[in-house]
């Protein structure tokens, strides 16, 4: 089945706390993104990713990092979160043309 | 640059009703445009699309049409379920400048169908 897959679903961690989200794909993909949502304001995209070894920022990468050492893999990383991160955030691969998106199921984080 | 807005929410309406969430963009070129839907403790799914001027997409029952001179997308259902209740969010792609195909989501619209 395709699909992306997240984890963990849910986490709760203090501020400064290092974590780490998973991503992974099986489509073969070449296009990954992050993506926050918050009320009111939609999805922003946060970072997003070309291929293996090509990322960029989005519209709010500060406070996070990304990797892409492997097609299917797009990990999200919080070096040192802070409550303003607390949101749900959702991991995307892409198809070719027009530009639509699979997402995954989300991780909800909350940052005390 | 892009942007979307969505009508504001939250939309209550009884089963069988008619619905319309209006939604209207701003972007240079010719953006793609797509309805995402958001069931309760789930991700977000494709609802329907559509690539270019006057193309309609449509699936569940959901109808929207890309109407470049008004620069709306408004998703229309004839009949709604309880089932539809759920999140709906308009968004754009546009594969010009640096957008590189980002996905351009308005703020989202809750939808409570009640029986």
């Amino acid at each position: 089945e395709a699909q992306v897959t997240q984890n963990p679903r849910y986490l709760i961690t203090v501020t400064g706390k290092k974590l780490t989200v998973t991503c992974s794909q099986n489509m073969n993909h070449e296009y990954m993104s992050w993506y926050r949502q918050d009320p009111g304001l939609g999805l922003r995209q946060i970072y997003y990713s070309m291929n293996v070894e090509v990322t960029d920022k989005g519209d709010v990468p500060e406070g996070y990092k990304v990797s892409r050492k492997e097609k299917r893999n797009f990990p999200l990383i919080l070096e040192s979160p802070s409550p303003n991160q607390t949101s749900l955030y959702f991991c995307a691969s892409r198809v070719g043309e027009p530009y639509e998106q699979y997402f995954g199921p989300g991780t909800r984080l909350t940052v005390t | 640059g892009d942007s979307v807005t969505q009508m504001e929410g939250p939309v209550t309406l009884s089963e069988e009703a008619f619905l319309t969430i209006n939604c209207t963009y701003t972007a240079t070129g010719y953006p793609s445009l797509f309805w995402y839907v958001q069931y309760p403790g789930e991700g977000l799914q494709l609802l329907l699309k559509a690539t270019k001027a006057d193309d309609k997409g449509s699936n569940k029952g959901f109808e929207a049409t890309y109407r470049k001179e008004t620069t709306s997308f408004h998703l229309e259902k004839g009949s709604v379920q309880v089932s539809d209740s759920a999140v709906y969010f308009c968004a754009l792609s546009n594969a010009g400048g640096t957008s590189y195909g980002k996905l351009t989501f308005g703020q989202g619209t809750i939808l409570t169908v009640h029986p």
